[in-house]
């Protein structure tokens, strides 16, 4: 596709559940990185991948978050054990150049915890 | 560790004014970007800065880039309704990793 596709683009889901949200990156774009932003608040660094590796996970909040790109594209941000404060809406951003590219970010995960 | 404050948080202007939102990093920075984000959309890129004392123009949209590479600021002459979002600077360390980190953003409305 054109854009950084994110899926789904709701999810609902009741504390102590498990979810997975994807991301598609632009193709040929070899950064992604993962933000999480709440409501009236920047983008929180989450993780950010350079290829396959994960180059910097310093931004996932505990153990239970987790993110995978096991072919260099499409990433899978993972979340057990779910909690209420991780309710928020996760995006995902592509770039091509990873250490001064701008960052293409899709629409977002809206991630809601009851 | 590294942290990026801008001010202020929100700002309302009558249409024409201008507007200015500040940056702010506590630890120095190999480049600074500015995003829009639209209500209900996602971030949008809007410029890069690099180099010390940099600035640069968009029609109505003048960047700068602090000397020490620790601040930054965005001035919009004459807003008008179409300029209404947040704007959030987003700065990543100097000799560290590739991670972007971002303001808490400036809110932006404009009254017609």
């Amino acid at each position: 596709g054109a854009g950084v596709s994110q899926t789904p683009s709701n999810k609902v889901t009741e504390k102590g559940k498990y979810v997975e949200l994807r991301c598609d990156p632009i193709s040929g774009h070899t950064a992604l990185y993962w933000y999480r932003q709440s409501l009236g608040q920047g983008p929180e660094f989450l993780i950010y991948f350079q290829g396959t590796g994960a180059a910097d996970d310093s931004g996932l909040p505990n153990d239970r978050f987790f993110a995978v790109r096991p072919e260099g594209s499409v990433s899978t941000l993972k979340i057990q054990r779910t909690e209420r404060g991780d309710s928020a809406v996760y995006l995902c951003a592509s770039t091509t150049t990873g250490g001064i590219g701008e960052l293409f970010f899709g629409e977002g995960s809206r991630l809601t915890v009851l | 560790g590294q942290q990026v404050m801008q001010i202020p948080q929100y700002q309302h202007v009558q249409e024409g004014e201008d507007f200015t939102t500040y940056c702010n990093s506590s630890t120095t920075l190999s480049n600074i970007q500015w995003y829009k984000q639209r209500p209900g959309g996602h971030p949008v890129f809007l410029i890069q800065l690099v180099k010390s004392g940099e600035v640069k123009k968009q029609k109505r949209l003048t960047f700068q880039f602090g000397e020490a590479k620790k601040n930054s600021s965005l001035h919009i002459t004459a807003t008008q309704t179409t300029d209404v979002g947040t704007y959030f600077c987003a700065g990543r360390p100097q000799g560290g990793s590739e991670k972007l980190v971002f303001g808490k953003g400036t809110k932006l409305t404009v009254n017609p």
